[in-house]
């Protein structure tokens, strides 16, 4: 089964400054779909980003970008220019074809004034 | 344009009781889904439909039942909660299979 794993608990970053959220995921599959989503404290999720395996781009989204590593399967998120409004707990997800999207267990950002 | 509307926001439930979550969508959206959410652990699917009349068990269904007798609405059903239900239930859709979900803004359950 495919898993999804974020290793920072909790993350702190400067206003304005950058931070590197992580995400590895475990899977034998070779065509499938990464994701950020954002949790701010309104418990509502929003998606932040979305990468395609089969492109080899990786994805941009204004401050957000992701540096996805399709052989070391890791799918990292920079937030550049960090506002606090980007507080939040951010979960990376993986969907493949006819299966369901895992989640990992979320990584608290906090930013710091 | 509402997007994903779930209802209740909050409850609250004493053991072997039961309810009704509601969820909504004006998308058009042919999937959806509901998933729990527990502190310190990302969302796991409770079950899932991919279109009109159609259900499927996700990863963690026990306790759970689902009907989804219009496309525009999903509903989770809980006859005799449990306190291991306690957790904050999230709704979503998706216009098709493997296409980003849009997620309602959660329900808050608690079993006492």
């Amino acid at each position: 089964a495919q898993t999804v794993t974020q290793s920072q608990p909790e993350m702190s970053v400067q206003e304005a400054e950058t931070v590197t959220l992580s995400c590895t995921y475990d899977t034998s599959e070779s065509d499938y779909y990464l994701f950020w989503y954002k949790q701010p404290p309104s418990r509502q999720m929003i998606l932040v980003i979305r990468q395609e395996a089969y492109k080899q781009q990786n994805a941009t989204e204004n401050r957000f970008s992701v540096n996805f590593q399709k052989a070391a399967k890791s799918f990292s998120l920079k937030i550049s220019d960090s506002q606090l409004g980007d507080a939040a707990m951010y979960f990376c997800a993986y969907y493949n074809y006819g299966q369901n999207f895992v989640f990992g267990p979320g990584t608290r950002l906090s930013v710091l004034p | 344009n509402a997007g994903v509307t779930q209802t209740p926001k909050f409850r609250v439930l004493k053991t072997g009781q039961s309810m009704t979550l509601l969820c909504a969508q004006d998308m058009n959206h042919e999937y959806m889904y509901w998933y729990r959410q527990d502190p310190g652990m990302g969302l796991r699917l409770i079950h899932y439909s991919v279109g009109e009349g159609t259900t499927a068990k996700g990863e963690v269904p026990d306790g759970y039942n689902v009907s989804r007798l219009k496309k525009q609405n999903f509903l989770l059903g809980l006859e005799s909660a449990a306190p291991s239900q306690t957790s904050v239930y999230f709704c979503a859709s998706s216009q098709r299979d493997m296409q980003t979900q849009y997620f309602g803004p959660g329900t808050r359950l608690l079993v006492l």
